[in-house]
């Protein structure tokens, strides 16, 4: 059964940072992309970045612009999302989900997402 | 790529015919996927491949489209469809989603 469960979410004051987990099971996590995808409250989906199965990454570099970087320990079945120089529209839930090849990278499981709150 | 969506919202009752539509700012050949979600809880694939009914997912729901026009259709409306609808594109980085579909229910 595919499990993945995000963690390390909260409060952080802008200019602050943030390390976001994401723990995998029921799946050979290595061959298998990850996206991150975020939702700020009341809005649509937006997305951050993809870290693929031969650990190729990709950003929405519009919004996250450096700021941003995504990896992975296939040793620990954990993706991994830090976050630099946060503001307040980074607010936001962080899902992350599994892409695979056989899916043309779509997102066919999904975490129960972390939010992020970046207030003084 | 932009992703437009249309309707932006729609009312509809149980039974009914329901089409959405997405549209690409420049050709995404298939590269297509539509997901539901409902409040509080994460996205659920419905489709990719523009039309490939993900694994589970009831064949009332179907996809078509290629290049830049895109529709989803659920051929007669469940009390569990209500919901939001977003499409995206996995053509090009970034994969951007489009800003949603509303449907609830009249």
């Amino acid at each position: 059964q595919v499990h993945l469960v995000e963690s390390g979410g909260g409060v952080v004051q802008p200019g602050g940072s943030l390390r976001l987990f994401c723990e995998a099971s029921g799946f050979s996590f290595r061959n298998y992309a990850l996206h991150w995808v975020r939702q700020a409250p009341g809005k649509g989906l937006e997305w951050v970045g993809f870290i693929r199965y031969d650990g190729r990454i990709e950003y929405n570099t519009d919004s996250v612009r450096g700021r941003f970087t995504i990896s992975r320990d296939n040793s620990k079945n954990t993706l991994y999302l830090e976050m630099n120089t946060l503001t307040e529209l980074d607010t936001a839930v962080y899902y992350c989900a599994r892409g695979g090849s056989n899916t043309w990278w779509a997102g066919d499981y999904w975490g129960q997402g972390t939010l992020v709150t970046v207030s003084s | 790529i932009q992703l437009t969506q249309s309707p932006s919202s729609l009312s509809a009752s149980v039974g009914d015919r329901v089409t959405l539509t997405c549209r690409a700012s420049t050709g995404i050949s298939s590269h297509l996927a539509w997901y539901q979600q409902k409040p509080g809880k994460a996205p659920k694939l419905l489709i990719y491949g523009a039309s490939i009914l993900q694994s589970g997912v009831p064949s009332s729901f179907s996809g078509s489209g290629f290049g830049t026009e895109f529709t989803l259709t659920i051929s007669s409306l469940q009390p569990e469809d209500f919901a939001t609808y977003y499409c995206q594109q996995l053509n090009s980085y970034p994969f951007t989603f489009g800003p949603g579909t509303k449907v609830d229910i009249k």
